[in-house]
């Protein structure tokens, strides 16, 4: 019954170093999305996923890469990490519509510090 | 723009007393509405939602909440506090495939 699995749960980058966070989810959702959380900014849509093969951008997507090529995985990739991009992470998935609200289910997040 | 008002950043209340947590949105069409609950070094957990039907919705832990389209709002509450229910709550409206989420309020429960 794991349910969003996302490692690691901790990293430190230096400014200019490439990492991908992992995302995994067993409730076989349709739908994945990435957030970050900063202090007093609430949480903040970095990319999603509606299905295999199909991404698209949030509310922040700048610096970051996604990418779907299985229902149970949506990695986040930041290609060259800045100061700016320390926070944390949290990937969600969701059902979807039907049948529902398709509320998120959340991982336990990914606390990134970037020096 | 759809968007989330959390008026209260921080709220403090006594063990047993009533709380009342306010959420405004903004979204033109019917909104699909959540409340969740973060406690410490945790992902967030989901304590109730709305999306049709009765505008007075239940959620786990004794909390409720009253969707109230003429006033955009969606207030979350609960009669009597334990000094379990400290933490950051964030209300989020669904808006086609994006959730929009507050900035959050965080409860301090005092004995």
């Amino acid at each position: 019954n794991a349910g969003v699995t996302q490692t690691p749960k901790f990293q430190v980058l230096k400014t200019g170093q490439s990492m991908t966070l992992q995302c995994a989810q067993d409730m076989n959702h349709e739908y994945m999305s990435w957030y970050r959380q900063d202090p007093g900014m609430g949480l903040r849509l970095i990319h999603y996923s509606v299905g295999a093969g199909i991404t698209d951008q949030g509310e922040v997507p700048n610096g970051y890469n996604v990418s779907r090529s299985t229902t149970e995985d949506f990695p986040l990739r930041l290609l060259s990490a800045a100061p700016s991009q320390t926070s944390v992470y949290f990937c969600a998935s969701s059902s979807g519509l039907a049948g529902g609200a398709g509320e998120l289910f959340f991982g336990e997040g990914s606390r990134l510090t970037v020096l | 723009a759809q968007s989330v008002t959390q008026p209260d950043i921080h709220i403090t209340v006594s063990e047993g007393a009533s709380l009342e947590l306010r959420c405004n949105y903004s979204y033109g069409a019917t909104p699909y509405l959540f409340w969740y609950v973060q406690s410490p070094g945790q992902g967030l957990q989901l304590l109730l939602k709305y999306f049709s039907g009765d505008t007075l919705v239940q959620g786990i832990k004794g909390f409720e909440a009253e969707f109230k389209r003429s006033q955009s709002s969606f207030n979350l509450r609960k009669p009597s506090v334990h000094w379990s229910d400290a933490a950051e709550y964030f209300c989020a409206v669904r808006a086609g495939n994006q959730f929009y989420f507050g900035t959050g309020t965080s409860l301090t429960v005092i004995p």
